[in-house]
């Protein structure tokens, strides 16, 4: 299996604040990589996917890059919704691997 | 509209067969390239892919869990189950089904879940 490698765990920020959050993989993914939001009690929702393609109804405030390996997820000018939990997924080979996750939370 | 929504036990026993559906709408399993896949979460822990059917019948499980797993479609019910046999607690957690696109896999539409807990 691909193991895919979340970091911060967690993470405090402000309102109006940029954050970066980083996942990386056992091997090469390019360009099968996804990031979801999930916030508590509710099913994941999909932000970004194939590394940097913005699903449709998402803020252009979350943007996402990376290569082979290495990918990040960057929030600017964080707002009041977006304090969850961030996971990232690697659709290159089944199984399709999630990251242990990120949570953000207001500091 | 896409829409899926999960529907199972919420309480089964240690060593008995799990067996959820899925019912979606909105989009048809039958001629559209495009799969249904299965997620799990365990209270307060991250996501972890289960399986997936794909249209024209692919199948794909997690290794950790084959052999205890069977992933089945009803083109004409609108439905995907997923059977899981010989629970254990460590099974316990909220099963989501998901549209997986294709060819790129994203899961873009998610059922609410269904929080199953296995206990005796």
């Amino acid at each position: 299996d691909i193991q895919m490698t979340q970091s911060p765990s967690s993470l405090s920020a402000s309102v109006g604040d940029s954050v970066t959050i980083t996942c990386r993989a056992s091997q090469s993914i390019s360009p099968h990589l996804n990031w979801y939001q999930q916030k508590p009690g509710k099913a994941p929702k999909l932000l970004i996917h194939t590394v940097s393609s913005l699903q449709r109804g998402v803020p252009a405030r979350f943007t996402g890059s990376g290569s082979g390996t290495d990918f990040t997820l960057t929030i600017s000018s964080l707002q009041p919704d977006d304090f969850a939990t961030y996971y990232c997924q690697q659709t290159y080979t089944s199984p399709y691997t999630f990251g242990q996750g990120t949570e953000l939370d207001i500091k | 509209q896409i829409t899926l929504k999960e529907s199972g036990p919420t309480l089964v026993k240690p060593t008995q067969t799990l067996t959820l559906t899925c019912t979606f709408s909105g989009f048809s399993l039958s001629t559209n390239p495009l799969g249904v896949a299965w997620i799990r979460q365990p209270p307060g822990k991250a996501l972890e892919w289960v399986a997936v059917i794909y249209w024209d019948d692919d199948k794909r499980y997690s290794p950790s869990l084959r052999g205890r797993l069977t992933i089945t479609k009803d083109t004409s019910k609108n439905q995907v189950v997923l059977t899981m046999t010989s629970v254990d607690a460590v099974d316990t957690g909220t099963y989501y089904c998901a549209h997986q696109s294709y060819p790129n896999q994203h899961s873009d539409y998610w059922g609410p879940g269904i929080l199953v807990t296995v206990s005796s």
